[in-house]
């Protein structure tokens, strides 16, 4: 079935590193893929999507780039702040209709100044 | 404000006392659902709504239960809770099913006694 596998945090990094967070789906057809971000007491937010192979999202500075060939949507951002310590969820669509989403199981991040 | 409400933010309870978890939307959204949040888990869904009066279970649907009546609310119902029930629990909604973007409620957390 359709699953998402995402690497173990916490990741801790200091603030201006640069940040990897590996994401690997298993799928039927051709998913919509999608990271989510949590900060501490809030609920999740869309930070960037890719609907098709190929397919780069980008928003704040995080980037993540739809490759069917490995089957990866890995995060990446090249100067972390302390600001974007939060737990990052990476998901999938499952087709079309349900609308539903299956998620990761979360990596946390945080940034030290 | 387009947002997604949810109440309460906080609930301790205790076995078998049966309670209701609220969710509105004020962005006349189609689908709703409602996901639970555990470690090691990420989230999963409960219970999705595709419209009023139309509803489905998700993945871990048993001892709860929804309803939809309005377009804009969709409640969570645990008639006897328990405590492996214990969770984070997010409301999300989304203008049609198969559009991209979800937005989340900034979630409840329960705790059965």
């Amino acid at each position: 079935g359709n699953s998402v596998t995402q690497m173990e945090g916490p990741v801790t990094l200091s603030e201006e590193a640069f940040l990897t967070i590996n994401c690997t789906y298993t799928a039927t057809g051709y998913p919509s893929l999608f990271w989510y971000v949590q900060y501490p007491g809030e609920g999740l937010q869309l930070l960037l999507k890719a609907t098709k192979a190929d397919d780069k999202g980008s928003n704040k500075g995080f980037e993540a780039t739809y490759r069917k060939e490995t089957t990866s949507f890995h995060l990446e951002k090249g100067s972390v702040q302390v600001s974007d310590s939060a737990v990052y969820f990476c998901a999938l669509r499952k087709g079309q209709g349900t609308d539903k989403l299956i998620f990761g199981t979360g990596t946390r991040l945080q940034v030290f100044p | 404000e387009a947002q997604v409400t949810q109440n309460p933010r906080y609930l301790i309870t205790v076995t078998g006392k049966k309670l209701t978890v609220t969710c509105s939307q004020n962005m006349n959204h189609e689908y709703m659902s409602w996901y639970r949040q555990d470690p090691g888990l990420g989230l999963r869904q409960i219970y999705y709504s595709m419209n009023v009066e139309v509803t489905d279970k998700g993945d871990v649907p048993e001892g709860y239960k929804v309803s939809r009546k309005e377009k804009r609310n969709f409640p969570l119902i645990l008639e006897s809770p328990s405590p492996n029930q214990t969770s984070l629990y997010f409301c999300a909604s989304s203008l049609k099913p198969g559009t991209d973007t979800q937005y989340f409620g900034p979630g409840t957390r329960l705790t059965v006694l």
